[in-house]
């Protein structure tokens, strides 16, 4: 199984902080990657798709980056509703795996 | 949009089954995932199937327990999991499965606690 690792597993930001996030995989999964968003007491919601594609109506501010092994997710200009926890998952090979999520604090 | 059924409250031993109803898309178009999370935990797949066919892929860990059905006439997805533990207490997840293994819609979850 792809084991993905997230890092750091928590931050703190400010609003209008540029905020970046890794995502590990424990091989080479080339660019099938996608972010989500979850916050508490909701579902998760598609932020990027295919490492680096935008998902339809969500704001330009998100973006995604990286190949083969090494991922990141960065929030250009951090907003009050972007406060939450971030997973990453691999979609190179069954089971589908998730990291363990980045927690977005306020500062 | 899915919308999935309520919660249940389970003892340990037994099944319980979970029903995810699709609108404004063309059902047999996609595929449907499950994926659960344990109380203050992360993210788990469970697996999915495809909605067209029916063919199903689950991980190792569930396979045996854990069977995904499609009723493509109501447009609605159902998982069902037996012989419950208490470590499957969980908030359950569909989505809507894409190419290359996206999840792009989801469902607002179903709370299963199994306790005694």
């Amino acid at each position: 199984d792809i084991q993905m690792t997230q890092s750091p597993s928590s931050l703190s930001a400010s609003v209008g902080d540029r905020v970046t996030m890794t995502c590990r995989a424990s091989q080479s999964i080339s660019s099938y990657v996608n972010w989500y968003q979850q916050k508490p007491g909701k579902a998760p919601k598609l932020l990027i798709y295919a490492a680096s594609s935008l998902q339809s109506g969500v704001p330009s501010r998100f973006g995604g980056s990286g190949s083969g092994t090494d991922f990141t997710l960065t929030i250009s200009s951090l907003q009050s509703e972007d406060f939450a926890t971030y997973y990453c998952q691999q979609s190179y090979s069954t089971p589908l795996t998730f990291g363990g999520g980045t927690k977005v604090e306020i500062k | 949009q899915l919308v999935q059924s309520g919660a249940e409250v389970k003892k340990p031993g037994a099944s319980v089954k979970v029903s995810c109803e699709a609108a404004g898309y063309t059902f047999t178009n996609y595929g449907i995932t499950w994926v659960r999370q344990a109380p203050g935990q992360g993210l788990e797949w469970m697996g999915w199937i495809s909605a067209n066919s029916g063919n199903t892929n689950y991980p190792r860990e569930l396979r045996g327990r854990v069977t995904m059905t499609t009723d493509t006439s109501t447009s609605t997805a159902y998982m069902e999991l037996r012989s419950l533990r208490s470590d499957d207490t969980a908030v359950y997840y569909c989505a809507r499965y894409e190419i290359r293994g996206v999840m792009s819609y989801w469902g607002q979850g179903t709370l299963v606690t199994v306790s005694s």
